[in-house]
């Protein structure tokens, strides 16, 4: 059984350009959650997906959005790319809102 | 804001020898959450506690949630190079729907 697939693996921005990263979750699973993880820290809790509708939001500015497509994969966009949202973006599935999470690879974003 | 801070930060051992990881936090969690992460690398979950005091083993590792439910520890017991990565507790505090990771504790077992 595949795991939750992220894409792309590692892109390169500029400041002020805009991004789009994906994730597949487990074949089952319902709820996706997107997390920043800066060089060196845990991750940060972005936003949080569950049957299409978005169930928490973390302490992200408005550049950041996303979705969640009916076939339960998402996307999260980044508009107005700053030099500090360069991280590994991580991409969870769950069964449910809660229990065991499940992480993809990430996504590392560079913005120069 | 809810945090969890983790201690030690950064941890440089020999094989063979015993060591700690500490989470701790001012809030109450459901449950707490350990993971390992390697580089380039996603984390993988290795535990989860839900009752305070409860103690799990897992082979050489051995996780203890806090009685009150805000803290949490990870004992390794004769670590080896393959233990060496990035350690993160996470909390689940039910009602919000999302987990809280610790600030991680990146551990180096050299030969």
């Amino acid at each position: 059984d595949a795991g939750v697939t992220q894409s792309p693996t590692h892109l390169i921005k500029t400041r002020g350009q805009h991004v789009t990263l994906r994730c597949s979750p487990i074949s089952g699973h319902k709820s996706v959650s997107w997390y920043q993880q800066v060089l060196g820290q845990g991750p940060q809790f972005i936003f949080q997906y569950y049957e299409k509708e978005e169930r928490g939001r973390g302490n992200f500015p408005d550049r950041f959005s996303a979705r969640q497509f009916p076939n339960y994969s998402s996307e999260l966009n980044v508009n107005a790319l700053l030099l500090g949202d360069s991280a590994l973006y991580l991409c969870a599935s769950s069964l449910g809102l809660t229990g065991e999470l499940f992480f993809g690879e990430g996504s590392r974003l560079t913005v120069l | 804001t809810q945090l969890l801070e983790q201690s030690p930060q950064f941890l440089s051992i020999q094989e063979g020898e015993n060591l700690t990881v500490y989470c701790n936090s001012s809030s109450v969690f459901s449950s707490l959450q350990w993971y390992r992460q390697e580089p380039g690398e996603g984390p993988v979950l290795l535990v989860t506690v839900v009752t305070g005091g409860e103690v799990k083993k897992l082979k050489r590792l051995t996780f203890q949630f806090g009685d009150a439910r805000k803290d949490s520890s990870l004992h390794i017991t004769a670590a080896q190079p393959g233990d060496t990565g990035l350690y993160l507790c996470a909390g689940d505090n039910s009602g919000t729907y999302k987990y809280i990771f610790g600030t991680g504790t990146r551990l180096k077992v050299l030969a």
